[in-house]
């Protein structure tokens, strides 16, 4: 089964609103990555939290590890139209690879 | 800059048609990851190579092969391509580490497969 699981599936707002997507995983893990994909792009990564830290800044973005709750989540602050494109969270609970969730696809309206 | 180079970005072919996708890399990574996405979908890892050594998923189809003849290369072959295989090919690289974990990918464009 999928390692990482994400919610909601899809997710709208306004320009200048906050969005927070969700990320949960079922083995213990070393890191979680979130990486973002605009339509038909590749995927970029956004950031990395470590197993032993519990949350992380990056300009707009913030990120929370529950190790307890196997979970994370991801929050986009004063949201741009630019920031439309699906977010993937990822766990390497298998070695040298990484398992995507299903990701969550938002739209910001401007 | 240094990146992951993807080509062609798309890519037709017709049923049972051989197709090789390539990939290169300026980021000197000694690992390389082929993954399959589809639409609306997580993208699924195919194959990674670790430096030479060649790690192929458990579920992925024989009619998948790749090949790196060097660091900053690597090749999908799909030997007999299916209406199932038309997808996007995601290429991307890391920097292996010893202690079994896992650090950032670097992914390419992709490679959007038509099969008619």
């Amino acid at each position: 089964s999928q390692q990482g699981e994400e919610d909601p599936q899809a997710l709208s707002i306004q320009e200048g609103e906050n969005a927070t997507m969700n990320c949960s995983y079922k083995t213990s893990i070393n890191n979680l990555q979130w990486y973002r994909q605009n339509s038909g792009r590749g995927l970029v990564h956004l950031i990395l939290i470590r197993s032993n830290e519990r949350e992380k800044h990056s300009g707009r973005l913030r990120v929370t590890l529950d190790t307890s709750k196997k979970s994370s989540s991801l929050l986009i602050t004063a949201s741009r139209a630019a920031d439309t494109a699906s977010y993937f969270c990822a766990t390497d609970a298998r070695g040298s690879r990484l398992t995507f969730g299903e990701g969550t696809q938002l739209t910001v309206n401007p | 800059d240094a990146m992951v180079i993807q080509n062609p970005r798309y890519q037709v072919t017709q049923f049972g048609k051989p197709v090789t996708l390539s990939c290169s890399q300026t980021l000197n990574h000694n690992v390389m990851y082929w993954y399959q996405q589809k639409s609306s979908q997580a993208p699924k890892l195919l194959f990674h190579y670790y430096d030479k050594d060649f790690n192929n998923e458990a579920d992925t189809p024989d009619n998948f092969q790749s090949r790196r003849p060097n660091t900053s290369f690597c090749f999908l072959d799909i030997r007999s391509p299916g209406l199932g295989d038309a997808a996007m090919y995601l290429c991307a690289t890391s920097r292996g580490t010893s202690g079994g974990y896992q650090e950032t990918q670097y992914f390419g464009p992709g490679t959007r497969l038509l099969v008619l």
